[in-house]
């Protein structure tokens, strides 16, 4: 079983849409979760950290279920320009690495 | 204030060479992280420098090496290239190991090596 696991995609939407993505981690020791977006042939960049609690950045929110170990990504109004591949980040204890899903690929069309 | 830098952008060797990737970090970071991300295969962790030192190492052969500067600036060095070894390299930096850091990295925008 990987230790980062996402939706396979792809996903097609229309502009407006919600969409969710979600992801499971393995590792209970896993203590820090972020989600990066990567436009084709780019760096990954940093979208948001994901908090127990939950949050939010404008369209955009996260949720943690750590009973479940799994993590969700909702996007809201969706615009052409969020159309690119998003991954699952999982840092598990103090050895500063990251552990990545294969990403879920997203598709806004007009 | 300037991001994390890669050099070069794109690489290109031939099996059995060696290839030397270079990475700057954020002014004021001490660590820097390498990671592979080949096609299909999503990012994998390399290795993770700090002040200096190996701290980590990724599930890779020793043919991958590298070196932190006095700098911080560090190399990420592969010996004797494989077809296998394509993909884009991609260099983060965060704070040294006695600051918190729980957020996510910056990257540089990676060399695309390409062993033919």
């Amino acid at each position: 079983r990987k230790e980062v696991e996402q939706d396979p995609g792809p996903f097609n939407v229309p502009e407006g849409a919600t969409v969710a993505f979600n992801c499971t981690y393995s590792n209970s020791a896993s203590q820090s979760f972020f989600w990066y977006r990567q436009d084709c042939r780019k760096e990954p960049k940093l979208l948001m950290s994901v908090y127990s609690s939950g949050n939010e950045d404008g369209r955009f929110t996260a949720q943690l279920n750590r009973a479940s170990q799994y993590i969700s990504l909702l996007i809201r109004d969706s615009k052409l320009s969020d159309s690119a591949t998003y991954l699952c980040v999982v840092k598990v204890g103090n050895n500063r690495k990251l552990i990545w899903g294969l990403g879920t690929s997203l598709a806004v069309n007009p | 204030e300037a991001g994390v830098t890669q050099s070069p952008t794109h690489l290109i060797k031939t099996r059995g060479q060696q290839a030397t990737l270079r990475c700057s970090p954020i002014s004021g970071h001490t660590s820097v992280y390498w990671y592979q991300q080949a096609l299909g295969l999503g990012l994998q962790f390399l290795l993770w420098y700090d002040e200096g030192e190996e701290r980590n190492r990724g599930n890779f052969p020793p043919r991958f090496s590298g070196r932190q500067f006095p700098n911080y600036s560090s190399e990420l060095n592969v010996n004797a290239l494989e077809l296998e070894d394509s993909a884009l390299y991609l260099c983060a930096s965060s704070p040294g190991t006695g600051v918190f850091t729980d957020y996510g990295y910056t990257f540089g925008s990676g060399t695309r090596l390409t062993v033919v």
